[in-house]
């Protein structure tokens, strides 16, 4: 079972351009949505979370936006770089530092 | 903080061999997960631990995969007997349990090929 579903599975953006990506949940005992961003070789960072209990959360160029009724979230990367290149995961958890389920994950391709 | 750190980086061995993966955790981290990844799969969770104590080894794919954390700042992933399709990149990350606010420290993982 399936329980974080992540699309798309690859996108190409422009510099400067907007990148979204969407991830819709199954199990309504989450309460904590992280995104996590990796880099060829490395192990997946921690980029933004959020919690049910607010309904969008900015910082720097990205921001997540939440919809606890549809079981949906979303993260958007404004103003994308180059070295914004990488694959992002959306995660769900019952609480930060619990186990994490992950998403699919979706490479990203910033074009200069 | 030096961060979750992982050896050995690769693993080249033949099918049949024993593989021992190891993780230290960041220090005062009393949480322990071994994620696997692979291109089919994604990212799998294996088995945590929270206090060293084995809390939920539901991931682990069968008897020949198993997970050690003799104390607060070492843990073990063994496979034995290895075979080709545990061919993957395994990630141990840590964090603190119980607060409520701490995310998940992944380590740079170990990559695993099994010939």
């Amino acid at each position: 079972q399936q329980q974080v579903k992540q699309s798309p599975q690859s996108l190409i953006v422009q510099k400067g351009g907007i990148s979204i990506i969407n991830c819709a949940y199954e199990n309504t005992a989450f309460d904590y949505f992280p995104w996590y961003q990796q880099f060829p070789g490395k192990g997946p960072a921690l980029l933004i979370a959020i919690r049910p209990d607010v309904s969008e959360k900015k910082e720097g160029r990205f921001t997540i936006s939440f919809n606890k009724s549809a079981k949906q979230f979303s993260l958007h990367i404004m103003d994308s770089q180059p070295g914004d290149s990488a694959t992002y995961f959306c995660a769900a958890s019952k609480a930060a530092g619990n186990k994490l389920t992950f998403g699919g994950g979706t490479r990203v391709l910033v074009k200069p | 903080d030096a961060g979750v750190i992982q050896s050995p980086r690769h693993e080249v061995t033949e099918m049949g061999q024993e593989v021992t993966l190891r993780c230290k955790p960041i220090s005062g981290h009393n949480s322990l997960f071994w994620y696997r990844q692979t291109m089919m799969r994604g990212l799998e969770l294996l088995i945590y631990f929270n206090n060293n104590v084995p809390i939920d080894d539901s991931g682990m794919p069968e008897d020949r995969f198993s997970a050690k954390m003799p104390n607060a700042s070492f843990s073990t992933l063994k496979i034995q007997p290895s075979e080709p399709r545990d061919s993957a990149v395994y990630f141990c990350a840590s964090s603190v349990f119980g607060t409520g606010n701490s995310p998940l420290h992944f380590g740079n993982g170990t990559r695993l090929t099994v010939t």
